[in-house]
């Protein structure tokens, strides 16, 4: 099982700043089959990214996934008020699929 | 507009039986497989597992008390889940797809509790 590690848990910042978000995995996610997904409180998972750096459609530009193998990314470029929410990053490459354990972005 | 509403939720008892739904719509539902997830209060999303063309995978924490079916006439995903332990308590939700999920549904709440 490939265990997916999420890092910070928390990030406070403020809008308009920059957000990166880093997921570690302990084994190479084949074919960077690594998906984003942002959740806010009582709702279900949105799909940002897949295939580590496509955005999903209809998803703003100021979103951007990357890397590969067992490191990946996501970057917020300005937050905006919207944007506070928790955010996991999903493999799919092997089963079981697995889930970091979520970074929740607060306002500072 | 696609859409997967789940049902079937409620409070049980432990060691009872529920059977959840998912309705899609919008979509040819045999085209897709169909992932359930669950999420307990307060914690991360755990995968439980698939059904794509009459084939079905598990994850071992689930694996025999839980089952995933459909029914491609009335574009409905199953998931059975028995003997259910206090740790079983979450939001199930359904997603469209096997490996990422552009569409997921609201969730159907499950408390096992006496």
């Amino acid at each position: 099982e490939i265990v997916l590690t999420q890092s910070p848990g928390t990030l406070s910042l403020s809008p308009g700043e920059r957000a990166t978000l880093s997921c570690r995995a302990s084994q190479v996610v084949g074919s960077s089959f690594l998906a984003w997904y942002q959740q806010k409180p009582g709702q279900a998972p949105r799909l940002l990214i897949y295939g580590a750096s496509s955005r999903a459609t209809g998803i703003p530009d100021r979103f951007s996934g990357s890397g590969s193998g067992t490191d990946f990314t996501l970057t917020i470029s300005r937050l905006e008020s919207e944007d506070f929410a928790v955010y996991y990053c999903q493999q799919y490459g092997s089963s079981p699929r697995t889930f970091g354990q979520g970074t929740k972005v607060e306002v500072k | 507009e696609v859409q997967l509403v789940e049902s079937g939720g409620g409070l049980v008892q432990p060691g009872r039986s529920l059977r959840l739904s998912c309705a899609a719509s919008g979509f040819t539902f045999g085209d897709y497989a169909m992932t359930w997830y669950r999420q307990a209060p307060g914690k991360g999303l755990e995968w439980i597992g698939v059904t794509r063309r009459g084939t079905t995978e598990y994850a071992a924490s689930v694996k025999g008390r839980f089952a995933i079916s459909s029914d491609e006439s009335k574009s409905i995903a199953y998931l059975q889940v028995s003997s259910l332990e206090t740790e079983d308590t979450a939001m199930y939700y359904c997603a469209r797809g096997s490996g990422w999920h552009d569409y997921w549904g609201q969730g159907t709440l499950v408390t096992v509790s006496s």
